[in-house]
């Protein structure tokens, strides 16, 4: 059964850092991409970042570029979002997602509070 | 970037009726030597994270039944649900996921009457 769960979500005060993390299970590892989505409360699906499968390739949205890094440790099965320079609108719950032709296994998703 | 704009944003309808939900892309979706337009319908009930439902913009996903079905082409594309269950109560999403960012429309609410 594929699982994700997502970790190292909290309260943080506006400009402070916080990481995520994702661990996958269920399913080989090194055979797909890694993304991250992220919903804000009562609002619509943005999506964050990705990953390639041997983590040489990563994208990201323009709202969190330069302050957001994923990454991902293929033999802990592990993905995270080191997210820095935190503001109030990166409030959300953060969802780890697999990519394959869609977006296929979603975790519960971590919730992220910016707020002072 | 590539906008997907849903239409409409909210639909009410009786059970056993037909629903169309319209996703339109600012650009062409279709993805490199696939030559196939790369779009991904969501359906997300309260309190849940998505369920992907349509990929390729006609492909059913794992499991997901066949009253939902996916078409459109070159920048215009619908889901539509056949014959409206109880269940299919829910905010549908489409994704266009052949260049990054892999951007989402805004999301229709699905009611019923």
């Amino acid at each position: 059964e594929v699982q994700l769960v997502e970790s190292g979500g909290g309260l943080v005060q506006p400009g402070g850092s916080l990481r995520l993390s994702c661990a996958a299970s269920g399913f080989t590892f090194t055979n797909y991409w890694m993304h991250w989505v992220r919903q804000a409360p009562g609002k619509g699906l943005v999506w964050v970042s990705h990953i390639d499968e041997p983590g040489s390739s990563t994208t990201y949205a323009d709202s969190v570029k330069g302050r957001f890094t994923i990454s991902r440790d293929n033999a802990k099965n592990t993905v995270y979002l080191q997210m820095n320079s935190l503001r109030a609108d990166d409030t959300a719950v953060y969802f780890c997602v697999r990519g394959d032709g869609g977006l296929d296994y979603w975790g519960q998703g971590s919730l992220v509070t910016v707020s002072s | 970037d590539i906008v997907m704009t849903q239409s409409p944003d909210s639909l009410a309808l009786s059970l056993g009726e037909r629903a169309t939900i319209n996703c339109k892309s600012s650009q062409s979706v279709l993805f490199g030597s696939h030559n196939r337009n790369h779009i991904n319908w969501y359906q997300q009930k309260a309190g849940q994270p998505p369920k992907l439902l349509i990929y390729w913009a006609s492909t059913r996903g794992s499991g997901v039944p066949d009253r939902f079905s996916g078409s459109g082409s070159g920048t215009d594309f619908t889901l539509t649900i056949s014959s409206l269950q109880a269940e299919d109560v829910a905010v549908y999403y489409c994704q266009q996921y052949s260049s990054s960012p892999y951007t989402f429309g805004q999301g229709t609410r699905l009611e019923i009457k």
